[in-house]
């Protein structure tokens, strides 16, 4: 089945620096990739979507200038957090969806999130 | 728009009992619906999807749900359950072709020896 790999798995930076975090798809083409955020215990919360080539289109709320998203290839997105905060830490999930995945009607394929804590 | 509730932020059951997770939906169009499982620190992990063929919908790990239109429920069960099975479960709607899914706020699955 698709894969989609996200990395890091977890990353601790110092308020103020910026963090990247990469999402790929591993055996499909992903046209749509979306970036979720996770609190604890509640659920996941759409931040961004991005299609390949073109700008990602954010959730009322988000900050595009602090959460860019690249997804400049069709196996690849990123999600950089600019400037981090404590309120920054949070689990954040990528998910996939494109040629070769089945029933496009949804973002079937998710990555296995990253933790990040900002201290 | 779309919206799902699910009933119960945490259920318990013993091993080997029924498992029953209520989920109910709003959409102002037919919807597919998905249920998803977590494991803690890691991602969503598709267990069933509703896309408007039968109602009774089976999925992996011994799971199924059933899409009822009258009470606008899609809830999941499992005849038996199994100590692997403990986990957080997300129901989830997607009313249009834009792939968005909306996710419930989970229901956190417990399982007691």
């Amino acid at each position: 089945g698709a894969v989609v790999s996200q990395h890091p798995s977890w990353v601790i930076c110092k308020s103020g620096t910026s963090v990247k975090i990469e999402c790929r798809s591993l055996d499909f083409q992903a046209t749509t990739m979306f970036w979720y955020r996770q609190f604890p215990k509640q659920s996941l919360m759409l931040m961004a979507t991005s299609n390949e080539g073109s700008k990602a289109t954010y959730e009322q709320g988000v900050e595009k200038d602090k959460f860019l998203i690249n997804h400049a290839s069709l196996t690849l997105s990123t999600l950089t957090v600019t400037s981090a905060h404590p309120e920054d830490s949070s689990f954040y999930i990528c998910s996939a969806s494109g040629q070769g995945t089945t029933g496009g009607i949804s973002p079937l394929h998710f990555g296995n999130g990253t933790r990040l804590t900002v201290t | 728009a779309q919206s799902v509730t699910q009933l119960g932020s945490h259920v318990s059951v013993s091993e080997g009992a029924l498992v029953l997770l209520r989920c109910n939906y709003s959409s102002s169009v037919p919807p597919y619906l998905f249920w998803y499982v977590q494991y803690p620190n890691q991602g969503l992990q598709l267990l069933l999807k509703y896309t408007s063929a039968a109602t009774l919908v089976k999925g992996i790990n011994g799971f199924e749900a059933e899409f009822k239109k009258s009470e606008t429920s899609f809830h999941l069960t499992k005849p038996s359950a199994h100590m692997s099975d403990a986990a957080e479960y997300f129901c989830a709607v997607n009313s249009g072709g834009y792939q968005k899914v909306t996710f419930g706020t989970g229901t956190k699955l417990q399982v007691i020896p």
